[in-house]
């Protein structure tokens, strides 16, 4: 079975501080994902990577980063968290970009006080 | 622009009956994939079910199906026998089969199971 994990299940953190959410996959998927899944909006895609050191920009890339420099890791960084970016974080990951199944972590869930 | 819309944001059915999620889409394009994505309570999303737009035939997985109209642009997912396990939040998505592919999600909907 894929396993894709998160580094955190619950995150507290201040305004202003730089916080850091890692994802690893261990079945050697080329694609990963970052989204941010809030209450009446669904799932929206914050940057997804297509191969190692590689990234694009998805619908609401402003205010997070992201670093791929492993194959089974992408992390998504928030360089001054803000009260807005209060939200859950699911990061998944594919063999293909386009019509395979999406394997997804269980979701860190981030306040940002 | 492609959209996905559910307009059930919450629905309820007693255990082994039938329910239909709703889903719509809009999109100009004539290759893409549909999804649907069941989301238990604390638990990782998972897949339910897939559907190749260029395909007549509607999926099936064993109590799960679809049906599919591609022509009204619908991709309703119905649970047949509905089990207290099927309880979660439900997103309907769509990706476009060409080169700058994103997955586009509903709003979803989040089914109660009443024993």
């Amino acid at each position: 079975d894929v396993k894709v994990t998160q580094s955190s299940r619950y995150l507290v953190k201040r305004t202003g501080e730089k916080v850091f959410l890692e994802c690893v996959q261990d079945m050697d998927h080329e694609n990963m994902f970052w989204y941010r899944q809030d209450p009446g909006l669904g799932l929206r895609l914050i940057y997804f990577s297509y191969d190692v050191k590689m990234k694009e920009k998805g619908d609401i890339p402003e205010g997070y980063s992201v670093s791929r420099e492993k194959k089974e890791r992408f992390s998504l960084i928030l360089e001054s968290a803000s009260t807005n970016q209060t939200s859950m974080y699911l990061c998944a990951s594919s063999i293909d970009r386009v019509r395979e199944t999406q394997y997804f972590g269980p979701g860190t869930r981030l306040l940002v006080l | 622009a492609q959209t996905v819309t559910q307009s059930q944001p919450e629905m309820s059915v007693q255990e082994a009956e039938t329910v239909t999620l709703s889903c719509t889409y809009d999109t100009s394009e004539s290759d893409y994939y549909l999804f649907w994505y069941k989301q238990p309570p604390s638990r990782q999303m998972i897949l339910v079910i897939r559907q190749e737009a260029y395909k007549q035939q509607n999926a099936t997985e064993n109590r799960f199906s679809v049906n599919f109209q591609k022509a009204a642009k619908s991709f309703s997912l119905k649970i047949s026998d509905s089990q207290l396990g099927d309880a979660a939040m439900y997103f309907c998505a769509y990706v476009y089969g060409g080169a700058t592919n994103k997955l586009i999600f509903g709003t979803g909907t989040l089914l109660a199971v009443q024993p």
